[in-house]
Formats: C-alpha cells, sequence, structure tokens
C-alpha cells in the first residue's frame, strides 16, 4: 500500500518547455488535488477533482491543465513553464469528498530556468 | 473571504514539555473542516489531525489534540511531551464546500523547535 506517489521527485526545465506530473494513489480515494508551495508558505490548490471524470479549479490554476485519468490517476500539466511556476508540487487524495481528510504524496521539486 | 492566520513564525519548546501552535480562521461557511499537518525537513506532509466544524468535542489523536474555539474561531494544535522528532514545519488548514465550490487554505505555518 504505497499511499500517494509522484514522478518525478525532481526536475529542471527552461522557460517554454512543457511537462507532465503524473499521480496516482491507491486507497481508492474519489478526490484527488495538486498543490503548489513556495519557500516560506504554505500550501495553494491549483486544481482538483471531486470525482472521476471531474475537475475544478483551485486558487492558482492559470498556467496549469490537469486530467483524471481514471480513479487512481490525476496529472498536472504545464504547457509552457515559466520561472514563476518553480514550486515544490504536492499531489494529495481524499476518500470520499472535498474537505475530507487529504493525504499527501512526497512532492515534486520544479525548478525552472 | 477565508484566511488562515498563524501568528507564530517560530516556537521554541524544551524535550518533554507541552507546547501550543496558534491558528486563527476566518470564514463564512457554516460546515468546514480543521486540519493540521506536519512538514519535517525531508518535506513530506503528515495529516496529524482533524476537527469538523460541528464536533463539539476536541480533536485528539494520540500526544497531540486539537483546542477547537469555535466562537473566537481558533484551531490551536497543543502537542504534549515534546520530542526531538517534532521539530519542523506545521501547518493549519482549512477546507469547506459551499456555493463558490471547494476551497481549502492553508496557514503560512510555524516552525518549531525541540531542544534537549
Amino acid at each position: 500500500n504505497a499511499g500517494v506517489t509522484q514522478t518525478p521527485k525532481f526536475q529542471v526545465l527552461k522557460t517554454g518547455q512543457s511537462m507532465t506530473l503524473q499521480c496516482a494513489q491507491d486507497m481508492n480515494h474519489n478526490s484527488m488535488y495538486w498543490y503548489r508551495q513556495d519557500p516560506g508558505m504554505g500550501l495553494r490548490l491549483i486544481y482538483y477533482s471531486a470525482s472521476e471524470g471531474t475537475t475544478d479549479k483551485g486558487e492558482v490554476p492559470n498556467g496549469y491543465n490537469v486530467s483524471r485519468l481514471n480513479k487512481r490517476e490525476f496529472s498536472l500539466r504545464l504547457e509552457s513553464a515559466a520561472p514563476s511556476q518553480t514550486s515544490v508540487y504536492f499531489c494529495a487524495s481524499s476518500e470520499s469528498v472535498p474537505g475530507d481528510t487529504q493525504y499527501f504524496g512526497p512532492g515534486t521539486r520544479l525548478t525552472v530556468l | 473571504a477565508q484566511k488562515i492566520t498563524q501568528t507564530q513564525p517560530g516556537m521554541f519548546v524544551q524535550e518533554k514539555e507541552a507546547v501550543t501552535l496558534d491558528c486563527t480562521y476566518d470564514t463564512s461557511d457554516q460546515s468546514y473542516g480543521l486540519f493540521w499537518y506536519k512538514q519535517p525537513s525531508s518535506g513530506e506532509m503528515i495529516f496529524l489531525i482533524y476537527q469538523g466544524s460541528y464536533d463539539e468535542q476536541n480533536a485528539t489523536e494520540g500526544r497531540y489534540s486539537l483546542n477547537f474555539q469555535k466562537a473566537r474561531k481558533s484551531a490551536n494544535l497543543v502537542i504534549s511531551a515534546s520530542q526531538l522528532g517534532d521539530s519542523a514545519m506545521y501547518f493549519c488548514a482549512m477546507s469547506g464546500v459551499n456555493t463558490g465550490g471547494f476551497k481549502t487554505i492553508f496557514g503560512a505555518g510555524t516552525r518549531l523547535f525541540v531542544k534537549a
């Protein structure tokens, strides 16, 4: 039982490059989330998926897209990376509805040069 | 607008003593959840404790308890018998669903240092 897994752990991009961050959970949770954490700050919600087949914007969605591939997987895509997107990205999941306790993956440290 | 305030950027506590980490929140939602997470230097986010807005009893999980004062909109975390491994960043968070959709807000965190 791995919980929430994220790949990659580290990534360096050049401005304008694209990439997809992958997230999977094996807890049979319905809801999944993507956050970013900037230095010295708390987490900010980028997008969430309340259930398979639905996605919604969070607090800071600009520059990102998401896909809820199936119940287990929720990916985050940066189409044209910018230095302002340098951050640590966390994926999380919760059991049934948004508002339930969220369990987090280990994070992806992304640097955009 | 929803807001979480953690007024203590850093706290020191002697090993084996208790410590309270402050959290105040602002929301107009009737139903919401309050959470505390621990982030050690390794970077992962570890769930500690949850309090629902309608729960009348304060939540407890082992050495962690949440001092929930709804009228004052505070949700302080109390760690009893501090251990060296408790040294970490601690984040207070609030989640809720209303007509505007789902929102989750994190505070800026409190760094706890446990002294031997």
